[in-house]
């Protein structure tokens, strides 16, 4: 069974610092994809980042770049020059490649910017 | 989080009443999933669907129930809501096969109070 695993249930960080999220996996499929998401207080989930098993090179989309880590099972993702807006919480999220391909997520890291 | 629809947003039930959230979907995906999101924690799977006419049971399925009679919908139902089912639901949906890539689409979410 696939199992998502993100260790810190909160995180504190100054504005404009750098941050690491982490994110390990669990999965016996060859082929997947791993995601990362961000909720902000309004509720929606935001798709920020995705990494497929058998991508070469780390996903990077602006600010956020995911540290992939394919012998160790991590995922971790990493923000850039952290602006206030980037509060929110934080979902590792991985999606197996057969069958049904559900989507099973972490249990979330709350991310705090401060001034 | 523009084509996935959910109805509806804010409901409150009481102890013992029925209803149906509605996900509907303009994207002709074939793969259509409800999860639910308690405080504090990552979404958890309830039902899935990877076609019409077809269900099957996610993680957390017990007091639901679903039907995919026509593609583009797909509706979880309560039939007798408990107290334990206050919960924030959310819709996904995604292409299916070798087709489904790394995107998956969310509505977004309904907030659902059992009193």
């Amino acid at each position: 069974a696939q199992k998502i695993t993100q260790t810190q249930p909160g995180m504190f960080v100054q504005e404009k610092e750098a941050v690491t999220l982490d994110c390990t996996y669990d999965t016996s499929d060859p082929s997947y994809g791993l995601f990362w998401y961000k909720q902000p207080s309004s509720g929606e989930m935001i798709f920020l980042i995705y990494q497929g098993s058998y991508d070469q090179q780390n996903a990077t989309e602006g600010r956020y770049s995911l540290n992939f880590q394919k012998a160790r099972k991590s995922a971790n993702l990493v923000i850039s020059a952290s602006q206030l807006g980037d509060s929110a919480m934080y979902f590792c999220a991985m999606r197996d490649h057969q069958g049904a391909q559900k989507l099973v997520f972490g249990q979330g890291t709350r991310l705090t910017i401060n001034p | 989080n523009a084509g996935v629809t959910q109805t509806p947003k804010f409901r409150v039930l009481k102890t013992g009443q029925s209803m149906t959230l509605l996900c509907a979907q303009d994207m002709n995906h074939e793969y259509m999933y409800w999860y639910r999101q308690d405080p504090g924690m990552g979404l958890r799977l309830i039902h899935y669907s990877v076609g019409e006419g077809t269900t099957a049971k996610g993680e957390v399925p017990d007091g639901y129930n679903v039907s995919r009679l026509k593609k583009q919908n797909f509706l979880l139902g309560l039939e007798s809501a408990a107290p334990s089912q206050t919960s924030v639901y959310f819709c996904a949906s995604s292409y299916g096969g070798q087709n489904s890539g790394n995107t998956i689409y969310f509505g977004e979410g309904s907030w659902l109070t059992v009193v």
